[in-house]
């Protein structure tokens, strides 16, 4: 079964100081892998996302994050912070195995982590 | 496009009540999903749908029922309204089978069941 792990509930850091937030993923198959943003009372919204092509990925914002196979890791990473990053981020895995990433009843393959708030302090 | 829409944006309930809450999307997206968010439990995955007339039970759906007649509508219908079910539900859609894609989100319904 494919799972993720945000390994930090809470993050904060100071404006201009670099952002760190830990996804690590668990999967017998490739994965495609996601990191999405909340901002208060809002939806969520695509940072980026991994899907076997190049192993860095850039995403909206100034975000960007590696795969790392050997780590089974997907961290988020940004330079500097900005007081607009305050928000959720998420971290999300699909399997597509045989071309699909339905496959059957009672066996989904999209799961989210419990999410990271960034806290940034001016 | 209008993307992922929502209604109601809130909603409270009293116990034992029914409710449907509506999900559209206005971009042929063959999948749809119903999540519910819980402070500190991520987005838990109650329906799913890959197309007209096909829907699936995700992680969480006891109390709930989902039908799919069109490719744009997804309803998600709580049967007998419990506190337990106080949350926010988010509705998603995306282009569906295939490399999973990235799902597009509705703005939520926050729901209190008193």
């Amino acid at each position: 079964a494919q799972s993720v792990t945000q390994l930090d509930s809470h993050v904060s850091v100071s404006e201009g100081t670099p952002v760190l937030l830990r996804c690590n993923y668990s999967s017998s198959y490739s994965p495609s892998l996601f990191w999405y943003v909340q901002h208060p009372n809002k939806g969520l919204q695509l940072l980026l996302k991994y899907t076997s092509a190049a192993t860095l990925v850039k995403g909206i914002n100034g975000f960007e994050a590696e795969f790392k196979k050997s780590e089974t890791s997907f961290h988020l990473t940004k330079p500097s912070a900005h007081m607009s990053d305050a928000a959720e981020y998420f971290c999300h895995t699909g399997y597509s195995g045989a071309g699909f990433w339905y496959s059957g009843a009672g066996s989904y393959q999209l799961t989210f982590g419990k999410g990271t708030k960034l806290s940034v302090i001016p | 496009n209008a993307g992922v829409t929502q209604t109601p944006k809130f909603q409270v309930l009293k116990t034992g009540q029914s409710m449907t809450l509506q999900c559209a999307q206005d971009m042929n997206h063959e999948y749809m999903s119903w999540y519910r968010q819980d402070p500190g439990m991520g987005l838990r995955l109650i329906h799913y749908s890959v197309g007209a007339g096909i829907t699936d039970q995700g992680e969480v759906p006891n109390g709930y029922n989902v039908s799919r007649s069109t490719t744009e509508d997804f309803p998600l219908r709580l049967l007998s309204a419990a506190p337990s079910q106080t949350s926010v539900y988010f509705c998603a859609s995306s282009y569906g089978q295939g490399a999973p894609y990235e799902q597009y989100f509705g703005p939520g319904t926050r729901l209190t069941v008193t």
